[in-house]
């Protein structure tokens, strides 16, 4: 069965400051892997997917992805309040018919 | 471009009664549909995936029943609802199963449900 695991946070920093989000799984095999982004009593927003190992970036976002590591972050820089929100983590299943997902990490940004 | 309704937005039902709620996906044909559930601060928790009409896959025994009339339309029933099946419902649609690459999902607005 594969697993997504995230640290559950709270993570706080401060406004400015880069946030760092990390999740790690279990499957070797896994190809793709994508971060949502949610907030609260609002559904999952797709934000970033990174299919190669080194860094995809996307404004203030880049994601991460070590394959030999079995890791994948999210950096947020120039952090700001409006990006405090529950991250979610996410790989597709063997059979590519599902996503697995981690359990999120929260963010929060002190302005 | 693709978008995904769901409704009600908001339920209140009292315990025991039925249950139905719809979603449906504009701008693309034969997507993968979920529902999901997520209770108060929890993460989300898969119960139904569907690749094609009257396909449904469970994930997880409950009282729960998913059915997909239509190509764009998946629907999440009970007959008798249960306290614990308070949380925020979630449906959530993918590319084909002929997309080899991308399989990312799009989530609807959600429903909030409350069992009293």
């Amino acid at each position: 069965q594969k697993e997504v695991e995230q640290n559950s946070g709270p993570l706080s920093v401060p406004e400015g400051a880069i946030a760092s989000l990390n999740c790690t799984y279990s499957d070797r095999g896994s190809q793709s892997f994508f971060w949502y982004r949610q907030y609260s009593g609002k559904s999952p927003e797709l934000i970033m997917f990174i299919y190669s190992n080194g860094d995809k970036e996307d404004g203030r976002f880049t994601a991460q992805l070590n394959k030999a590591s079995q890791y994948v972050s999210l950096l947020i820089r120039d952090s700001q309040p409006s990006d405090s929100a529950t991250y979610l983590c996410a790989a597709p299943n063997t059979g590519f018919q599902k996503l697995v997902f981690g359990t999120g990490t929260r963010l929060l940004v002190s302005p | 471009s693709q978008t995904i309704h769901q409704w009600p937005a908001t339920l209140v039902q009292p315990v025991g009664s039925p249950l139905s709620l719809e979603c449906t996906v504009e701008g693309t044909s034969n997507p993968n549909l979920y529902w999901y559930r997520q209770a108060a601060g929890r993460g989300l928790q898969l119960l139904f995936y569907s690749v094609g009409i009257g396909q449904i896959s469970s994930e997880v025994p409950q009282n729960l029943s998913a059915s997909r009339p239509q190509d764009r339309q998946f629907i999440l029933s009970s007959k008798k609802l249960l306290l614990s099946d308070s949380g925020f419902y979630l449906c959530a649609w993918s590319g084909s199963r002929l997309a080899l690459i991308s399989y990312e999902q799009y989530f609807g607005p959600g429903t909030r449900l409350t069992v009293t």
